[in-house]
């Protein structure tokens, strides 16, 4: 079955407000990365989280990674319209073995 | 320092033909994968080659193959082409693989018809 549960699928936000997107896995992981898509554009890496309970914050994104290693979560603080894409979680799923997989994705739309 | 170049930008190809894309790393790099991306399934994990030789392989038939060259580009070849393999192919690169920070490049987008 699925390893990676990333929710939810689409979020739409008026410009100003905030979002989240939730990486959740059924297994414990070494690591989990965050990537971002523009529409029409390839991923782009955003962070990585390594440790257990870590917190990291790039401006306005607010990054975590759960203390049993098993979510993640992803928080963009008052939204502008240059953060419209696909949020991707990523991580070496099934040992690596499958490679780094990747949930999902949350689109987000922000609407003026 | 120049990023991950995809060659060719887009491609389209009658069913039954065969394709070859190519993929430069960033230079260091020494890992790289390859991913298929469709509306329907999202980002797929194809295989990884590192040091010219192939460490992972995801769950796609052996129509899909890669390689590796000495200098760390890859080539990725689909044969006998399916209409369902449509999609963005994608290319990342890494200094060691997936613990590290992949960059894409820009992808190729293959049209079968």
């Amino acid at each position: 079955g699925q390893q990676v549960m990333q929710i939810p699928q689409y979020q739409h936000v008026q410009e100003g407000e905030d979002f989240t997107t939730y990486c959740n896995s059924s297994t414990t992981l070494s690591n989990i990365q965050w990537y971002k898509q523009r529409p029409g554009g390839h991923p782009v890496f955003l962070i990585q989280l390594v440790k257990s309970g870590e917190v990291k914050k790039q401006k306005r994104l607010t990054f975590q990674f759960g203390e049993a290693k098993k979510n993640s979560s992803l928080h963009i603080t008052a939204t502008q319209t240059t953060d419209v894409g696909t949020y991707f979680c990523a991580g070496p799923w099934g040992g690596g073995a499958d490679g780094l997989t990747f949930g999902k994705g949350t689109h987000l739309i922000i609407q003026p | 320092k120049a990023g991950v170049t995809q060659t060719p930008r887009y491609l389209i190809k009658t069913r039954g033909q065969q394709v070859t894309l190519s993929c430069s790393p960033i230079s260091g790099h020494r890992s790289v994968s390859w991913y298929q991306q469709t509306p329907g399934q999202g980002l797929q994990f194809l295989f990884e080659y590192f040091s010219e030789t192939q460490r992972n392989k995801g769950n796609f038939p052996g129509r899909f193959s890669g390689r590796q060259f000495s200098n760390s580009r890859s080539e990725m070849n689909v044969s006998t082409l399916e209409l369902g393999d449509s999609a963005l192919y994608l290319c990342a690169s890494s200094f060691s693989g997936l613990d590290t920070e992949a960059f894409f490049g820009q992808g190729t987008r293959l049209t079968v018809v």
